[in-house]
């Protein structure tokens, strides 16, 4: 079983929409949270990190459930710089500062 | 303005040559990581440095190399031993390991021709 999973879309949605991703981690004494947005051909770059009480950044946002062991993404009005790969990091202290990276999900904001 | 360098951005390799990608962080950060990333995959850990002088395995170490001389340095070799060696690399650091946000260098495409 991989430490992270994501549904790698492509999810297409017009502009305006709101979509959720959605990530779930299999090693229960993780302890950090991220979302990263890679563009093409670009490195990853921090988008947010997630807290257990949930956390906005704008027209972002994102959730933890420790129970279920998963984390999301919102993004609300969506635009066309949206346009990316999200990526879902976790990071454990029990691991020895490992990060484990999914697969990213594909976004795709339709003018 | 500080950062996390790698050169050269693009580079092209013979069979059975070795290359090395350099990597230089200006953040006076602890840790510093080397990830290889294939289309449609997730990130995977090459190696690992916690400390100068010090550096782990990551899950797919075999056919790499790297050093860890000085603290803001931490090249990576790509040996001919590596059978597969086209792909995008990351070098990434940390400020210490624990519960950190990681932070990543542009990366540098290497291409066997």
């Amino acid at each position: 079983r991989k430490e992270v999973e994501q549904d790698p879309g492509p999810f297409n949605v017009p502009e305006g929409a709101t979509v959720a991703f959605n990530c779930t981690y299999s090693n229960s004494a993780s302890q950090s949270f991220f979302w990263y947005r890679q563009d093409c051909r670009k490195e990853p770059k921090l988008l947010m990190s997630v807290y257990s009480s949930g956390n906005e950044d704008g027209r972002f946002t994102a959730q933890l459930n420790r129970a279920s062991q998963y984390i999301s993404l919102l993004i609300r009005d969506s635009k066309l710089s949206d346009s990316a790969t999200y990526l879902c990091v976790v990071n454990g202290e029990a691991s020895g500062n490992q990060f484990y990276f999914g697969t990213g999900t594909s976004l795709t904001v339709i003018p | 303005d500080g950062g996390i360098t790698q050169s050269p951005k693009y580079l092209f390799r013979k069979e059975g040559q070795n290359v090395t990608l350099s990597c230089e962080q200006n953040l006076n950060h602890d840790a510093m990581y080397w990830y290889r990333q294939d289309p449609g995959q997730g990130l995977r850990l090459i190696y690992y440095s916690q400390i100068v002088n010090d550096f782990q395995k990551g899950d797919i170490a075999e056919g790499y190399s790297v050093s860890r001389e000085k603290k803001e340095s931490f090249p990576l070799t790509v040996t001919s031993a590596q059978k597969n060696p086209t792909a995008f690399y990351l070098c990434a650091s940390t400020p210490g390991f624990s519960g950190n946000t990681i932070y990543f260098g542009e990366g540098s495409w290497l291409t066997v021709v």
